[in-house]
């Protein structure tokens, strides 16, 4: 069970916007920044978003992050064949004794 | 430009010790602005933050791990290290270093190293 909460799918057609959720709390999200990682099957995990909605150099502005309260969002706009892959939302956790944690993830299908 | 490369045995006994170290090559360990990190990842799961160490040797860890855990660094070899003691089969994954800083968080990865747990 992940501390943070992603759909575990989602699909969208070449040239559409998808937004991918991930929903947290007060000591997650709420305080801290959030993060998304791209990770294109079989390989490591690639970062998209930095600080919310900040991009990478290099990064495509296909590619943008959102945050309000204790949810965030990633938006990928004119999609790809490529952008098929699994999304992963990460933050600072301030409980107990402070941890990173990542959302459980989101396979996305471009049809 | 930077790379880093995890290295160690693919297969550990139930028990054991998990021991991987992971190389850093096209820049130095040495660095106020990097931290390091390891990442695990079960086959088909996701992500789990494991232990973060600086190069002077600062470490911060996973709570649901930090028993079993220790992450060390060699500065004069731009390594740093990963011991996870008593492994069980829970404990089979993908195991990526990471370089991480305080704005980017995980900006640069390794490839990963498959870690199964068998006897």
């Amino acid at each position: 069970q992940s501390v943070l909460t992603q759909p575990p799918s989602a699909s969208g057609t070449p040239g559409q916007r998808v937004i991918i959720s991930c929903s947290g709390s007060s000591s997650n999200i709420g305080d801290n920044y959030v993060y998304w990682y791209q990770q294109l099957p079989g390989a490591a995990p690639k970062l998209l978003i930095y600080r919310n909605d900040q991009r990478p150099s290099g990064l495509p502005d296909r590619f943008s992050g959102s945050k309000s309260g204790t949810s965030a969002s990633l938006a990928i706009s004119g999609l790809r064949s490529e952008d098929e892959a699994d999304y992963y939302c990460a933050a600072w956790d301030d409980s107990l004794s402070g941890n990173w944690v990542f959302g459980g993830g989101t396979k996305l299908t471009v049809l | 430009q930077m790379q880093l490369q995890e290295s160690g045995p693919g297969l550990v006994k139930p028990s054991e010790t998990l021991s991987l170290t992971c190389t850093v090559s096209g820049g130095s360990i040495i660095s106020d602005t990097y931290y390091w990190a390891w990442i695990r990842q079960p086959p088909g799961k996701g992500l789990e933050h494991i232990g973060i160490i600086s190069h002077t040797g600062r470490t911060s860890y996973n709570p649901s791990l930090r028993s079993r855990t220790t992450v060390s660094v060699d500065t004069t070899r731009n390594q740093f290290s990963l011991n996870l003691r008593s492994v069980t089969a829970a404990d089979t994954a993908f195991y990526y270093c990471t370089r991480l800083t305080t704005v980017t968080f995980l900006d640069l990865w390794g490839r990963g190293s498959l870690v199964t747990v068998s006897s």
